[in-house]
């Protein structure tokens, strides 16, 4: 099955420098790949998602890179601000035949440092 | 427009008990799969529902049944309840089997 790997699994940055978090899969038939914030107590919450159609996508301060042939991508936010500190967890999953199960990462938590 | 809901939001349960978890989801979705998520890890897929009907499932044992009524919404049970089965519980829903899923709160259970 699908083997998703995070790191780092903590990153601590200045407030307003860029932080940038990256995500490996195992399976190549792997096509979508979204990105979700945890806030402490809350539920994951959808921020950015990427399908392997695509190379890049962005949405004002966060944009997500999708390497398909060495199996990566990555989430990076610019200009951080303290509401940007959570724990984010990408994912990925098949979606040829109707949308399989999300495989997780483990977590990285984003401390921003005012 | 209703985001996705949960109940209850928090539980508590000894072992060898069994637990019902319920989910509403999102207005207009159709499709719901639960996840588990242990404490500092990411969730787990445990099954996913569709036209009432289990779709597919996750690396978890029979113990974890799970329901779709008419109306989309949905049931999660754990029958003969472990420690290990502590755990966030977070419910997704999405339409018509696409990718986007939204997750709701989650229920909290705690096995003592």
């Amino acid at each position: 099955g699908e083997n998703v790997e995070q790191h780092p699994s903590t990153l601590s940055v200045q407030e307003g420098d860029s932080a940038v978090i990256k995500c490996t899969y195992s399976d190549s038939a792997s096509n979508y790949f979204p990105w979700y914030k945890q806030e402490l107590g809350k539920r994951p919450q959808l921020i950015i998602d990427i399908r392997s159609n695509v190379g890049e996508k962005k949405d004002q301060r966060i944009a997500v890179t999708l390497n398909k042939t060495a199996k990566h991508f990555s989430l990076h936010i610019t200009e951080t601000q303290p509401e940007d500190s959570a724990v984010y967890f990408c994912a990925a999953s098949k979606t040829n035949f109707g949308n399989e199960k999300l495989t997780f990462g483990t977590g990285t938590r984003l401390t921003i440092i005012p | 427009d209703a985001g996705v809901t949960q109940s209850p939001t928090h539980l508590i349960k000894t072992r060898g008990q069994q637990v019902t978890l319920r989910c509403s989801p999102k207005s207009g979705h159709d499709t719901v799969s639960w996840y588990q998520q242990a404490l500092g890890q990411g969730p787990q897929f445990i099954f996913q529902y569709y036209e009432e009907e289990e779709r597919q499932r996750g690396n978890f044992p029979d113990r974890f049944s799970g329901h779709q009524f008419p109306n989309y919404s949905s049931e999660l049970n754990v029958n003969a309840l472990l420690l290990g089965d502590s755990a966030l519980y977070l419910c997704a829903s999405s339409f018509d089997l696409r990718e986007t899923q939204y997750f709701g709160p989650g229920t909290r259970l705690l096995v003592l």
